[in-house]
């Protein structure tokens, strides 16, 4: 089956610091999401991507579209104590099922 | 506006007990899938759903049944529970199956003793 590598795999900051996090496939997708999960809660989309090279924003959030489609960026700027949370990568393909699959996810702690 | 809605959201079973856990959305979602998610592991699909009358396996089925009999509601089923089914499960919605921007439920954690 497809395979998400999403690196890396925890993060501990400071409140103010920026923040990278990352996904790399061996296949191609056609769609990237990304998902945020607050402790105790299900996940809540962040940000979806459909074509390749685009960069979005949502906020202190900035995702985007690898070009070569196997890979995914996102980046959180001026990090605040409620960004605390596991971050998770999807990708989609257009053909087959189109079940998404997930990376395994980037847990983050901001200390204050 | 409800959204996804899981019950229960704690459950504790002994080995060997069956149970089902429930999944309702009022979003008029033709897709729905629930998923575990262990320590480490992200969040694994067990089973799905692109329609009502119509569902199929995902990565990892075994231990578990699901029906689709209204658009609605998505239950899962444990037959006879096991330690290793010890989880948090979460159910997902999504307006069709072409649609990767799923809706989740606030979980259900299940422990098996």
């Amino acid at each position: 089956g497809q395979q998400l590598n999403q690196s890396p795999q925890s993060m501990f900051i400071q409140e103010g610091e920026d923040v990278s996090m990352n996904c790399t496939s061996s296949s191609i997708f056609n769609t990237w999401l990304w998902y945020k999960q607050d402790p105790g809660e299900g996940p809540v989309l962040l940000i979806a991507l459909y074509k390749a090279g685009e960069l979005t924003s949502n906020g202190r959030l900035t995702a985007q579209f690898g070009i070569t489609r196997k890979d995914s960026f996102l980046n959180i700027s001026a990090s605040i104590p409620s960004d605390v949370g596991i971050y998770f990568c999807a990708g989609q393909t257009s053909g087959g099922s189109y079940i998404p699959t997930f990376g395994r996810g980037t847990s983050l702690i901001v200390h204050p | 506006n409800a959204g996804v809605t899981q019950t229960p959201k704690f459950q504790v079973l002994k080995t060997g007990q069956s149970m089902t856990l429930q999944c309702a959305q009022d979003m008029n979602h033709e897709y729905m899938s629930w998923y575990r998610q262990d320590p480490g592991m992200g969040l694994r699909l067990i089973h799905y759903s692109v329609g009502a009358g119509i569902t199929d396996q995902g990565e990892v089925p075994n231990g578990y049944n699901v029906s689709r009999s209204t658009t609605e509601d998505f239950p899962l089923r444990l037959l006879s529970a096991a330690p290793s089914q010890t989880s948090v499960y979460f159910c997902a919605s999504s307006e069709t199956s072409f649609a990767g921007e799923l809706f989740f439920g606030e979980g259900s954690r299940l422990t098996v003793l």
